[in-house]
């Protein structure tokens, strides 16, 4: 039932900002869009996450399309301790409780 | 503030055995979730525990079984373990109804099957 679609791999030159696709074209009304990054494979680590409008905290920046189908995560100086694989996430609302529907997430490397 | 705490970080098991992993959720969240993380793949969910009961599930066989305790600490125990339930498997850590960014995940703990 996966949900996202993301791009397997990703170059990012260190500095640059890297722009990072999702796409959850079914994705429904009540159900947020997160983004996670895993480094390592540690436990994910918390980015960021909206429902409908764009959101920026101290690590990225959150661009979700009107028509909520995609999403652009955007980290905006990349450095190289930024690679690792990022996630897009739906997390599913009502009574699923919360329930992470994770994709197979992009490889992220910034490169000196 | 404390984080989630897996135990133990890695275990080797023979096919047919059972395990049990442990989950010790972060100061302040009541609600424990079990993903399963196959090599090379994103996480998935198995099931989630609140106030002690399973709340949700994924598709996974009822070999696959938790407990959550009054302390919101969880364990995940696995029956009659196939060789592709070696994985990482990861708990998160979150608060009912919290819409926050209130999943903590752990370091998870590394099963090997052989």
């Amino acid at each position: 039932d996966a949900k996202t679609t993301q791009p397997p791999s990703m170059d990012c030159a260190e500095g640059r900002a890297a722009n990072l696709p999702c796409n959850h074209s079914t994705i429904s009304g009540n159900e947020y869009v997160y983004w996670y990054r895993q480094i390592h494979s540690q436990g994910p680590q918390y980015i960021i996450h909206g429902l409908k409008n764009n959101e920026t905290n101290e690590m990225a920046s959150l661009i979700i399309t009107e028509d909520r189908k995609s999403s652009t995560l955007i980290l905006p100086h990349a450095t190289l301790r930024d690679t690792a694989v990022y996630y897009c996430i739906v997390r599913l609302g009502g009574n699923q409780g919360g329930k992470l529907i994770f994709g197979q997430g992009t490889e992220l490397s910034v490169k000196p | 503030e404390t984080g989630v705490t897996q135990s133990p970080t890695h275990l080797i098991k023979t096919r047919g055995q059972q395990v049990t992993l442990r989950c010790s959720s972060q100061s302040g969240h009541n609600t424990v979730s079990w993903y399963q993380q196959a090599l090379g793949q994103g996480p998935q969910f198995i099931f989630q525990y609140y106030r002690e009961e399973e709340n949700g599930r994924g598709n996974f066989p009822p070999r696959f079984s938790g407990l959550q305790f009054p302390n919101y600490s969880s364990e995940l125990n696995v029956n009659a373990l196939e060789l592709d339930d070696s994985a990482l498997y990861l708990c998160a850590s979150s608060t009912w109804g919290d819409r926050g960014h209130g999943y903590t995940f752990g370091s998870g703990t590394r099963l090997t099957v052989v």
